[in-house]
């Protein structure tokens, strides 16, 4: 793997379901985010965590929960999915070592809520 | 609250040079960041800027002004690969990214 992926590319799901979204990245970075980005709005940050172990709620958390187990994985959960989380939802990582601290994006998951 | 504002969408030719603002306010600024995102696909660094200025990077430059909450990315020689939304991203006291809601730049030959 080079960079980051993510998994699945796009899902249909049925309202009420629980789903997982995968997220694995092979630069060691310290940081991960995971966003959601609707047509006409800025990305929104959805939880992040800056070390393994460690997560924090981002701006629109609701509905949503994360793990970080080691440093390369950070999937996001949807535990009950609601039509208003169809959605593209990016995984990105960061060296928080200091300076630039630049985010990198994975592919995106397209995920529509029936 | 917090704020980044950029046009909604832009459109210029092939060859010429176009210039793409971003206003902002925010609680606290530690950087400013510009993306550039193709249709469908994930957002890619372009620049960072922390202090005024401008920094340049080949056909891209970005400025930053602290003081007006500005700054604005330029393009130059434009090509028809740069037809792209281009993000506009301020780094909060908070360490986080708040973002604008992108450019959609337009190219025609």
């Amino acid at each position: 793997i080079a960079g980051i992926t993510q998994a699945p590319t796009s899902q249909i799901l049925a309202a009420g379901r629980r789903m997982t979204l995968r997220c694995t990245q092979d630069m060691r970075h310290n940081a991960m985010y995971w966003y959601r980005q609707d047509l006409g709005l800025g990305l929104r940050l959805i939880h992040y965590s800056n070390t393994a172990g460690t997560t924090g709620k981002g701006e629109v958390p609701d509905g949503y929960s994360v793990s970080r187990a080691n440093t390369d994985d950070f999937p996001l959960t949807l535990a009950s999915a609601v039509p208003s989380q169809t959605s593209v939802y990016f995984c990105a990582s960061s060296d928080s070592a200091g300076g630039l601290e630049t985010q990198y994006f994975g592919p995106g998951t397209r995920l529509l809520v029936l | 609250g917090q704020n980044i504002d950029q046009p909604t969408e832009m459109t210029a030719t092939e060859g010429a040079i176009v210039q793409i603002n971003c206003t902002y306010q925010t609680s606290g600024f530690n950087g400013l960041f510009w993306y550039q995102q193709h249709a469908g696909e994930a957002p890619t660094f372009l620049s960072y800027n922390v202090l005024d200025g401008l920094e340049e990077k080949g056909r891209f430059s970005s400025f930053l002004s602290r003081s007006k909450g500005y700054s604005y990315l330029l393009l130059k020689e434009l090509q028809m690969k740069d037809s792209a939304s281009y993000l506009c991203a301020v780094r909060d006291d908070n360490y986080q990214l708040i973002w604008g809601a992108g450019t959609k730049l337009i190219i025609k030959p």
